[in-house]
Protein backbone atom coordinates (compact mmCIF):
# COMPACT_ATOMS: atom_id res chain seq x y z
CA UNK A 1 0.00 0.00 0.00
CA UNK A 2 0.90 3.64 -0.22
CA UNK A 3 3.21 5.05 2.40
CA UNK A 4 3.69 8.84 2.80
CA UNK A 5 6.59 10.54 4.72
CA UNK A 6 6.09 14.14 6.21
CA UNK A 7 8.87 16.56 7.29
CA UNK A 8 9.59 18.53 9.39
CA UNK A 9 7.34 17.42 12.52
CA UNK A 10 7.30 20.97 13.98
CA UNK A 11 8.59 24.52 12.04
CA UNK A 12 8.87 27.43 13.57
CA UNK A 13 9.09 30.62 11.29
CA UNK A 14 8.85 34.71 11.93
CA UNK A 15 5.72 36.19 11.21
CA UNK A 16 6.51 37.33 7.49
CA UNK A 17 8.76 34.54 6.49
CA UNK A 18 8.11 31.39 4.18
CA UNK A 19 7.81 27.97 5.21
CA UNK A 20 7.82 24.84 3.82
CA UNK A 21 6.68 21.40 4.38
CA UNK A 22 8.22 18.44 2.10
CA UNK A 23 6.20 14.83 1.68
CA UNK A 24 7.73 11.81 0.31
CA UNK A 25 5.10 8.71 -1.22
CA UNK A 26 5.93 5.15 -2.18
CA UNK A 27 3.14 4.46 -4.80
CA UNK A 28 4.14 5.34 -8.49
CA UNK A 29 0.33 4.67 -9.18
CA UNK A 30 -0.40 7.97 -6.62
CA UNK A 31 -2.06 11.03 -8.91
CA UNK A 32 -4.06 12.70 -6.18
CA UNK A 33 -1.98 14.66 -3.43
CA UNK A 34 -4.09 16.89 -1.46
CA UNK A 35 -2.89 19.39 1.67
CA UNK A 36 -5.23 20.23 4.82
CA UNK A 37 -4.74 22.47 7.48
CA UNK A 38 -6.25 21.41 10.52
CA UNK A 39 -6.68 23.51 13.92
CA UNK A 40 -6.58 22.58 17.13
CA UNK A 41 -9.96 20.48 17.69
CA UNK A 42 -11.40 21.06 14.17
CA UNK A 43 -12.36 18.95 11.20
CA UNK A 44 -9.05 19.12 8.37
CA UNK A 45 -10.08 21.73 5.30
CA UNK A 46 -8.72 21.52 2.35
CA UNK A 47 -6.25 24.25 1.30
CA UNK A 48 -4.63 23.56 -2.07
CA UNK A 49 -4.32 20.06 -4.19
CA UNK A 50 -2.48 18.75 -7.09
CA UNK A 51 -2.90 16.08 -9.67
CA UNK A 52 0.04 14.18 -11.64
CA UNK A 53 -0.49 15.92 -14.81
CA UNK A 54 0.76 19.63 -13.27
CA UNK A 55 4.25 20.24 -11.66
CA UNK A 56 3.28 23.16 -9.72
CA UNK A 57 0.14 25.47 -8.86
CA UNK A 58 -0.44 28.52 -6.60
CA UNK A 59 -3.41 30.05 -4.70
CA UNK A 60 -2.60 33.62 -3.73
CA UNK A 61 -0.01 32.62 -0.42
CA UNK A 62 0.58 28.81 -1.27
CA UNK A 63 1.90 26.87 -3.71
CA UNK A 64 2.46 23.40 -4.11
CA UNK A 65 4.78 21.94 -6.18
CA UNK A 66 5.31 18.14 -7.11
CA UNK A 67 7.95 15.93 -8.57
CA UNK A 68 6.60 12.40 -10.00
CA UNK A 69 9.84 11.26 -10.57
CA UNK A 70 11.38 11.67 -7.57
CA UNK A 71 8.29 10.94 -5.21
CA UNK A 72 8.06 13.67 -3.59
CA UNK A 73 5.89 17.00 -2.84
CA UNK A 74 6.16 20.25 -1.33
CA UNK A 75 4.08 22.97 -0.04
CA UNK A 76 5.26 26.23 0.55
CA UNK A 77 3.42 29.46 2.42
CA UNK A 78 5.00 32.81 1.47
CA UNK A 79 4.56 35.80 3.55
CA UNK A 80 3.45 33.61 7.05
CA UNK A 81 0.85 35.17 9.02
CA UNK A 82 -0.19 34.42 12.55
CA UNK A 83 -3.38 32.66 11.09
CA UNK A 84 -1.69 30.14 9.27
CA UNK A 85 -0.54 28.73 12.83
CA UNK A 86 -2.01 25.28 12.46
CA UNK A 87 -0.94 21.36 11.75
CA UNK A 88 -0.83 20.52 8.29
CA UNK A 89 -1.30 17.23 6.77
CA UNK A 90 -0.30 15.96 3.06
CA UNK A 91 -1.81 13.03 1.65
CA UNK A 92 -1.60 10.61 -1.16
CA UNK A 93 -4.57 8.82 -2.70
CA UNK A 94 -4.43 4.66 -3.54
CA UNK A 95 -5.81 2.72 -6.07
CA UNK A 96 -6.75 -1.01 -6.39
CA UNK A 97 -9.27 -2.32 -9.55
CA UNK A 98 -11.38 0.51 -10.48
CA UNK A 99 -11.77 3.13 -8.06
CA UNK A 100 -9.90 5.15 -5.59
CA UNK A 101 -9.32 3.76 -1.95
CA UNK A 102 -9.24 6.96 0.34
CA UNK A 103 -5.99 9.10 1.15
CA UNK A 104 -3.11 7.89 3.02
CA UNK A 105 -1.73 10.91 5.07
CA UNK A 106 1.31 11.77 6.55
CA UNK A 107 1.61 12.55 9.99
CA UNK A 108 1.35 16.17 10.00
CA UNK A 109 3.62 19.40 10.23
CA UNK A 110 2.93 21.72 13.18
CA UNK A 111 3.54 25.27 12.16
CA UNK A 112 3.97 27.99 14.64
CA UNK A 113 4.41 31.33 13.55
CA UNK A 114 6.26 33.85 15.57
CA UNK A 115 4.81 37.00 16.14
CA UNK B 1 -18.18 20.36 4.36
CA UNK B 2 -20.96 22.45 5.71
CA UNK B 3 -22.95 19.56 4.16
CA UNK B 4 -21.23 16.64 6.27
CA UNK B 5 -22.52 16.04 10.10
CA UNK B 6 -21.20 13.79 12.36
CA UNK B 7 -23.15 13.33 15.61
CA UNK B 8 -22.14 12.77 18.59
CA UNK B 9 -19.72 15.28 19.13
CA UNK B 10 -18.48 13.91 22.13
CA UNK B 11 -18.90 9.81 23.25
CA UNK B 12 -18.03 8.09 26.24
CA UNK B 13 -17.96 4.15 26.31
CA UNK B 14 -17.51 1.90 29.07
CA UNK B 15 -15.37 -0.86 28.00
CA UNK B 16 -16.76 -4.01 26.49
CA UNK B 17 -19.53 -1.85 25.12
CA UNK B 18 -20.27 -1.31 21.30
CA UNK B 19 -20.99 2.44 19.77
CA UNK B 20 -22.50 3.76 16.82
CA UNK B 21 -21.19 7.14 15.38
CA UNK B 22 -23.44 8.68 12.99
CA UNK B 23 -22.67 10.38 9.79
CA UNK B 24 -24.86 12.05 6.93
CA UNK B 25 -24.13 13.79 3.98
CA UNK B 26 -26.32 16.33 1.76
CA UNK B 27 -23.79 17.04 -0.93
CA UNK B 28 -25.57 13.82 -2.99
CA UNK B 29 -21.72 12.37 -3.00
CA UNK B 30 -21.53 8.78 -3.83
CA UNK B 31 -18.14 8.24 -1.73
CA UNK B 32 -18.08 8.20 1.79
CA UNK B 33 -15.21 7.46 4.29
CA UNK B 34 -13.69 6.75 8.08
CA UNK B 35 -10.78 7.61 9.45
CA UNK B 36 -9.11 7.67 12.95
CA UNK B 37 -6.90 10.44 14.11
CA UNK B 38 -4.41 9.85 17.48
CA UNK B 39 -2.52 13.04 19.04
CA UNK B 40 0.30 13.69 16.92
CA UNK B 41 -0.43 11.32 14.48
CA UNK B 42 -2.37 11.44 11.07
CA UNK B 43 -5.50 9.96 9.77
CA UNK B 44 -5.87 6.50 9.20
CA UNK B 45 -8.52 4.89 6.65
CA UNK B 46 -10.73 2.58 8.53
CA UNK B 47 -13.36 1.75 5.84
CA UNK B 48 -14.60 3.46 2.46
CA UNK B 49 -17.48 3.11 0.51
CA UNK B 50 -17.74 4.03 -3.42
CA UNK B 51 -21.52 3.45 -3.45
CA UNK B 52 -24.42 2.37 -1.46
CA UNK B 53 -24.43 -1.11 -0.37
CA UNK B 54 -20.81 -1.55 -0.98
CA UNK B 55 -18.10 -0.58 1.08
CA UNK B 56 -14.17 -2.12 1.96
CA UNK B 57 -12.02 -1.90 4.54
CA UNK B 58 -9.38 0.38 4.53
CA UNK B 59 -5.70 0.12 6.46
CA UNK B 60 -6.93 -0.13 10.55
CA UNK B 61 -10.80 -2.12 10.15
CA UNK B 62 -9.92 -4.66 12.38
CA UNK B 63 -12.76 -4.08 15.53
CA UNK B 64 -14.95 -1.72 13.70
CA UNK B 65 -17.81 -2.56 11.28
CA UNK B 66 -19.99 0.27 8.85
CA UNK B 67 -22.99 -0.04 6.65
CA UNK B 68 -23.94 1.63 3.48
CA UNK B 69 -27.91 1.20 3.10
CA UNK B 70 -28.76 4.98 2.04
CA UNK B 71 -26.27 7.15 0.37
CA UNK B 72 -26.62 10.48 2.75
CA UNK B 73 -25.29 7.76 5.68
CA UNK B 74 -22.57 6.06 6.87
CA UNK B 75 -22.50 4.79 10.12
CA UNK B 76 -19.42 3.29 12.08
CA UNK B 77 -19.78 1.02 14.81
CA UNK B 78 -16.81 0.56 17.53
CA UNK B 79 -17.09 -3.05 18.62
CA UNK B 80 -15.39 -4.21 21.85
CA UNK B 81 -12.70 -6.36 19.64
CA UNK B 82 -11.42 -2.60 19.25
CA UNK B 83 -8.39 -2.65 21.59
CA UNK B 84 -7.73 1.29 21.99
CA UNK B 85 -11.01 2.92 20.77
CA UNK B 86 -9.62 6.35 22.50
CA UNK B 87 -9.28 8.85 19.37
CA UNK B 88 -10.89 11.02 17.21
CA UNK B 89 -13.29 9.88 14.60
CA UNK B 90 -13.53 11.61 11.21
CA UNK B 91 -16.48 11.47 8.29
CA UNK B 92 -15.43 12.11 5.11
CA UNK B 93 -17.07 12.13 1.71
CA UNK B 94 -16.50 12.98 -2.31
CA UNK B 95 -18.26 13.33 -5.06
CA UNK B 96 -17.27 9.37 -6.03
CA UNK B 97 -18.22 7.35 -9.12
CA UNK B 98 -15.19 7.78 -11.67
CA UNK B 99 -11.97 5.81 -11.59
CA UNK B 100 -9.77 9.18 -10.18
CA UNK B 101 -9.55 10.33 -6.57
CA UNK B 102 -12.25 13.49 -5.87
CA UNK B 103 -11.29 16.35 -3.09
CA UNK B 104 -12.77 14.99 -0.04
CA UNK B 105 -14.25 17.01 2.31
CA UNK B 106 -14.16 16.16 6.11
CA UNK B 107 -17.33 16.42 9.20
CA UNK B 108 -16.78 18.01 12.20
CA UNK B 109 -15.85 14.78 13.93
CA UNK B 110 -16.66 12.45 16.85
CA UNK B 111 -14.10 12.85 19.86
CA UNK B 112 -14.75 8.84 21.70
CA UNK B 113 -13.24 8.11 25.29
CA UNK B 114 -13.13 5.01 26.53
CA UNK B 115 -13.21 5.22 30.61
Amino acid sequence: GENVEQHPSTLSVQEGDSAVIKCTYSDSASNYFPWYKQELGKRPQLIIDIRSNVGEKKDQRIAVTLNKTAKHFSLHITETQPEDSAVYFCAADSFSGGGADGLTFGKGTHLIIQP
Amino acid sequence: DGGITQSPKYLFRKEGQNVTLSCEQNLNHDAMYWYRQDPGQGLRLIYYSQIVNDFQKGDIAEGYSVSREKKESFPLTVTSAQKNPTAFYLCASSIGGGAGTDTQYFGPGTRLTVL
